[in-house]
């Protein structure tokens, strides 16, 4: 089952914009990570925000989090028609020493040129 | 440094039949793990092997298996093939070492059951 949920499932915004997605999860978590993944293929590891840390910088991205809310977000900074996109935030889940991500529901993200 | 290699890319399979999928982890990588992606369901994890053992499995039945072999390479087996196996499947390996958290995806391979 899957972590928690991403809003908006989709966004379309112009070339130059700013885009925010955001996520929502269920349980304590230790980090936070967000992936993109491009029309049907793998995905790529962008950041990962640690449960002591509010926000973190790289590069256009800026990702914050709320623990007390159970909650994160992506900001994508004067986006390019490059970044048309699916994001996924996901925390991971360690059981013994086995090791798992959960995924949220995704954010659909269309940059027009 | 060679990425995570999934084979094959793309394949297209009846119900009833097995399918194999591949997948070599970046040099060095000891931990595998496998997951599917669905419209419906999004991702969700299949499981993880590390060195040569399953560590965990998802919320899957028993048609679906998999192994790791002594150079990390690991494969899944789906038998008895059902509509509702089509997805992309996606492999990833991780560094158990420094930077444990992150895993590095495959392209994935595209199944798809007629």
């Amino acid at each position: 089952s899957q972590q928690g949920e991403e809003d908006p499932q989709a966004l379309s915004i112009q070339e130059g914009e700013n885009a925010t997605m955001n996520c929502s999860y269920k349980t304590s978590i230790n980090n936070l990570q967000w992936y993109r993944q491009n029309s049907g293929r793998g995905l790529v590891h962008l950041i990962l925000i640690r449960s002591n840390e509010r926000e973190k910088h790289s590069g256009r991205l800026r990702v914050t989090l709320d623990t007390s809310k159970k909650s994160s977000s992506l900001l994508i900074t004067a986006s390019r028609a490059a970044d048309t996109a699916s994001y996924f935030c996901a925390t991971p889940v360690w059981r013994d020493s086995s090791y798992k991500l959960i995924f949220g529901s995704g954010t659909r993200l269309l940059v027009r040129p | 440094k060679a990425g995570v290699t999934q084979t094959p890319r793309y394949l297209i399979k009846t119900r009833g039949q097995q399918v194999t999928l591949s997948c070599s982890p970046i040099s060095g990588h000891r931990s595998v793990s496998w997951y599917q992606q669905t419209p419906g369901q999004g991702l969700q994890f299949l499981f993880e092997y590390f060195s040569e053992t399953q560590r965990n499995k998802g919320n899957f039945p028993g048609r679906f298996s998999g192994r790791q072999f002594s150079n990390s390479r690991s494969e899944m087996n789906v038998s008895t093939l059902e509509l509702g196996d089509s997805a992309l499947y996606l492999c990833a390996s991780r560094n158990t070492g420094r930077g444990a958290n992150v895993l590095t995806f495959g392209a994935g391979s595209r199944l798809t059951v007629l």
